[in-house]
């Protein structure tokens, strides 16, 4: 069945530093592909998504790039900032259907 | 434009009572999905809604979790008895059909 697997967490930089976190998926048919974030005491909104091969999401200074040969789709952010400080959870959907399969999610924490 | 909106924030019981969690979806959106996050780990679909059929419940346990939508709107979901293991943050999201999913803050269930 669908996977996703995440970076393990949790994950601690200092602002202004670069931020990748690994997510790599497993699926039968052609999944998009997403970012959700939870900020503390909030729920899930989402981050950004790609909806095919070479596709790059992106919003709030993160991006991703849905890259099928290698099955991966990366968060990375060039400057993180303390409020960036959340959960982030990579997700998919498989064509034609709506159910979301997530990853485990990876803290991070932003220190000044 | 409101968000998902879900009732109680928190919940507090002991084990074999029964609790109900509600939902009321952004206004329009014909699918309503229920998710259990478990801590630690990233949100599971237990069942998806589209108007008020059921599209999916293969990973709601039946013997004691129960949901219903009536009229195609609000819903509810129900434990009947509460385990231990029952123990986590119930996620309503709702959409557009095959459209982003739009996430609830959650209800945070305890089970002593």
């Amino acid at each position: 069945g669908d996977s996703v697997t995440q970076m393990e967490g949790p994950v601690t930089l200092s602002e202004e530093a670069f931020l990748t976190i690994n997510c790599t998926y497993t699926a039968t048919g052609y999944p998009s592909l997403f970012w959700y974030v939870q900020y503390p005491g909030e729920g899930l909104q989402l981050l950004l998504k790609a909806t095919k091969a070479d596709d790059k999401g992106s919003n709030k200074g993160f991006e991703a790039t849905y890259r099928k040969e290698t099955t991966s789709f990366h968060l990375e952010k060039g400057s993180v900032q303390v409020s960036d400080s959340a959960v982030y959870f990579c997700a998919l959907s498989d064509f034609g259907n709506e159910k979301l399969t997530f990853g485990t999610g990876t803290r991070l924490t932003i220190i000044p | 434009e409101a968000g998902v909106a879900q009732s109680p924030r928190y919940k507090i019981i002991e084990k074999r009572q029964s609790v109900a969690f509600w939902c009321n979806p952004i206004s329009g959106h014909a699918t309503l999905y229920w998710y259990q996050q478990i801590l630690g780990q990233g949100p599971k679909l237990l069942i998806q809604f589209q108007n008020n059929g059921v599209v999916d419940d293969s990973q709601l346990p039946k013997d004691r979790f129960s949901a219903e939508r009536l009229k195609g709107v609000d819903s509810t979901l129900k434990i009947q008895p509460a385990k231990l293991e029952d123990s986590a943050v119930y996620l309503c999201a709702s959409s557009l059909t095959g459209d982003t999913q739009y996430f609830g803050p959650g209800t945070r269930l305890t089970v002593l």
